[in-house]
């Protein structure tokens, strides 16, 4: 079966601070998609990175950065020096292109408060 | 090129109402989703279609149908609605092709209150 686990539901932080959000996954299948979304207070949701199964490298965006471990079935999402208008709501979410007509697997979300 | 576009963008019905909320896209995709969204549980699918004239029950269908009558359209319906059914509504399609381009793209979401 497929999972997506994010086991921070609340994160608290002062500005400039570095955060991570954890996202843990489950499936069978080897080739799937990973994703992260932002949901700002205004309530749409907001894509900011897609990762494929067969793409292990990290990567950077500015001050945002991803991990993803297929050892851990982990895709980690770092914000480095956190402003006020990175918080919001933020979900990882988890595809299996072929099985499953596509649809997306969301954690939970992790509300991601950023004080000044 | 408007994206995803869903209507209405709030209700507020009574329990036992009927109502269809609509989801349209101009971007020729495929596969279309209709999630709801309700606090500390992300977002849950509850029907999806793969192409015109087809559907398929997701994670949690009951209380909802849908239709995909148009390419570009995909209906979902409430017969009775009911307060349990009270959540935020998404619409989401993507163009289905191999690896590079492949992404949801979501509509700005109906947020459905039901007394």
């Amino acid at each position: 079966a497929q999972k997506v686990t994010q086991a921070q539901t609340e994160i608290s932080v002062v500005e400039k601070e570095d955060v991570t959000l954890d996202c843990v996954y489950e499936t069978r299948d080897t080739t799937y998609y990973l994703f992260w979304y932002k949901q700002p207070p205004s309530g749409e949701l907001v894509f900011l990175i897609r990762r494929n199964s067969f793409d292990e490298q990290n990567e950077i965006s500015g001050r945002y950065s991803w991990n993803f471990q297929k050892s851990t079935s982990s895709f980690n999402f770092t914000i480095t020096a956190s402003q006020v208008v990175d918080s919001a709501v933020y979900f990882c979410a988890l595809s299996e292109v072929y099985n499953q007509g596509g649809k997306l697997i969301f954690g939970q979300g992790t509300e991601l408060s950023v004080k000044p | 090129n408007a994206g995803v576009t869903q209507t209405p963008k709030f209700r507020v019905l009574k329990t036992g109402q009927s109502m269809t909320l609509l989801c349209a896209q101009d971007m020729n995709h495929e596969y279309m989703y209709w999630y709801r969204q309700d606090p500390g549980m992300g977002l849950r699918l509850i029907h999806y279609s793969v192409g015109e004239g087809t559907t398929a029950k997701g994670e949690v269908p009951d209380g909802y149908n849908v239709s995909r009558l148009k390419k570009q359209n995909f209906l979902l319906g409430l017969e009775s609605a009911a307060p349990s059914q009270t959540s935020v509504y998404f619409c989401a399609s993507i163009s289905y092709s191999r690896y590079d381009s492949y992404e949801q793209y979501f509509g700005p979401g109906t947020r459905l209150t039901v007394t």
